[in-house]
């Protein structure tokens, strides 16, 4: 079964915890992206990395950590330093020469 | 910064009626623009693919056109189905970067 696969799907968290997000894709595809999501909002950009072993912040990077120690593994941190982890949460892979993104089913966070 | 905005945010329609869909950019200068279907609790579907030198791409029901010079897309639905009804949204790209998102206009076919 090809494609981009995030786990778990729901995760609870008690507050200063940190919880990490897996993000696996077997579609050979350097760039990867994590987002977040919140209820009637469009998504922001967290990190992205477009190589193994090197990734960069984006627009809201506060509170999240990253690591691309392999191409087909992006997991991300959710670490207590964030202050408002209830989120919808997507990790993306971007395909071709046209830039066409393509999106996990999702990992809905929520601190309890 | 580029900015995405997506108008209505919210749109009911009956079964059978074509519909147009708005998204606005203030940066001209995209990479391409990508339309999205988003069911409730799931993750995003790549709907249609508008490189900056195409001025729209067609997939069955689905028409997106672009307009730089004016920033802005539209994304045309024909027959409108019950099926249709989700978020779409709309991103541009800039460059091999990452997208920036609108924030959705949430359809609702009503059959």
């Amino acid at each position: 079964d090809g494609g981009i696969t995030q786990s778990p799907k729901y995760l609870f968290r008690k507050e200063g915890q940190n919880v990490t997000l897996s993000c696996e894709q077997n579609l050979n595809h350097d760039a990867m992206y994590w987002y977040r999501q919140d209820p009637g909002q469009g998504l922001r950009l967290i990190y992205y990395s477009q190589i193994v072993n090197d990734f960069q912040k984006g627009d809201i990077a506060e509170g999240y950590s990253v690591s691309r120690e392999k191409k087909e593994s992006f997991p991300l941190t959710v670490t207590s330093a964030q202050k408002n982890p209830t989120a919808f949460y997507l990790c993306a892979i971007l395909w071709g020469y046209a830039g066409e993104l393509f999106f996990g089913e999702g990992s809905r966070l929520t601190v309890l | 910064k580029q900015e995405v905005t997506q108008i209505p945010a919210a749109l009911s329609v009956p079964e059978g009626e074509n519909l147009v869909l708005n998204c606005s950019f203030t940066d001209s200068a995209i990479y391409n623009l990508q339309w999205f279907r988003q069911d409730p609790g799931k993750g995003l579907t790549s709907l249609l693919l508008i490189q900056s030198s195409q001025r729209e791409q067609t997939s069955g029901r689905l028409n997106a056109s672009l307009d730089k010079s004016s920033g802005r897309s539209t994304l045309y639905i024909a027959a409108s189905q019950p099926g249709d009804s989700a978020t779409y949204l709309c991103a541009t790209g800039t460059g091999r970067r990452a997208l920036t998102f609108g924030s959705g206009t949430r359809l609702q076919v009503q059959p």
